[in-house]
């Protein structure tokens, strides 16, 4: 069964600090993975795509990693803003036939002055 | 350039009631789906059509229905609403779906059945 979990499912830095959030997946066929920022009240938004034979990608101050044989992926913030305060997705891919997106419950962080 | 727009925002309905949902893009983009997001629970595939004209089932299509008379608008419709469908609804849409095409999200529609 395709299945995420990311960890923590919550999380409060300081401003100015770094941190990472985790996910687990179990999807075969694996195609790509995305991170998503969702801010609340609104739509999630792209951070990062990554194939199988990427280890990782950067989006400004967001960094993700990918282990596709250990099926993990990371999602490291550096110098966290206010405006970091969001859900973060992470979202395997399915590779078959309907390439079927599967989202995690997400991580709730919150940047604090 | 708005990108994907959700309307509407809000909207609060009694059991058995009717209503659609309307999601019109302006990339266009030929794919296009209905998610919805419930609490403790990732986004979930409701509808998905893949050009004009076209639409498929997704994970949860039971108590929906859709059409896609025009590339840029993507209708959802509820014929008759029960509190089980109370959840946020997101519409997206993508250029394709191979991998290197990210979805652009609308800002989702908030409804309550009552």
């Amino acid at each position: 069964k395709n299945q995420v979990e990311q960890s923590p499912q919550s999380l409060i830095i300081l401003e100015g600090k770094n941190c990472t959030l985790q996910c687990n997946y179990t999807v075969s066929p694996f195609s790509n993975l995305r991170w998503y920022k969702q801010d609340t009240g609104r739509g999630p938004v792209s951070l990062t795509i990554m194939t199988f034979s990427e280890n990782t990608k950067s989006n400004g101050r967001y960094t993700a990693t990918l282990d596709a044989d250990t099926k993990q992926s990371s999602l490291h913030i550096t110098a966290s803003q206010l405006s970091d305060s969001a859900s973060y997705i992470c979202v395997p891919v399915y590779g078959g036939a309907t390439n079927k997106l599967i989202f995690g419950t997400g991580t709730l962080l919150a940047v604090q002055p | 350039n708005a990108g994907v727009t959700q309307t509407p925002k809000f909207r609060v309905l009694k059991t058995g009631q009717s209503m659609t949902l309307l999601c019109a893009q302006d990339m266009n983009h030929e794919y296009m789906y209905w998610y919805r997001q419930d609490p403790g629970m990732g986004l979930r595939l409701i509808h998905y059509s893949v050009g004009e004209g076209t639409t498929a089932k997704g994970e949860v299509p039971d108590g929906y229905n859709v059409s896609r008379l025009k590339k840029q608008n993507f209708l959802l419709g509820l014929e008759s609403a029960a509190p089980s469908q109370t959840s946020v609804y997101f519409c997206a849409s993508s250029y394709s779906r191979d991998y290197t095409n990210g979805y652009t999200f609308g800002s989702g529609t908030r409804l309550t059945v009552v």
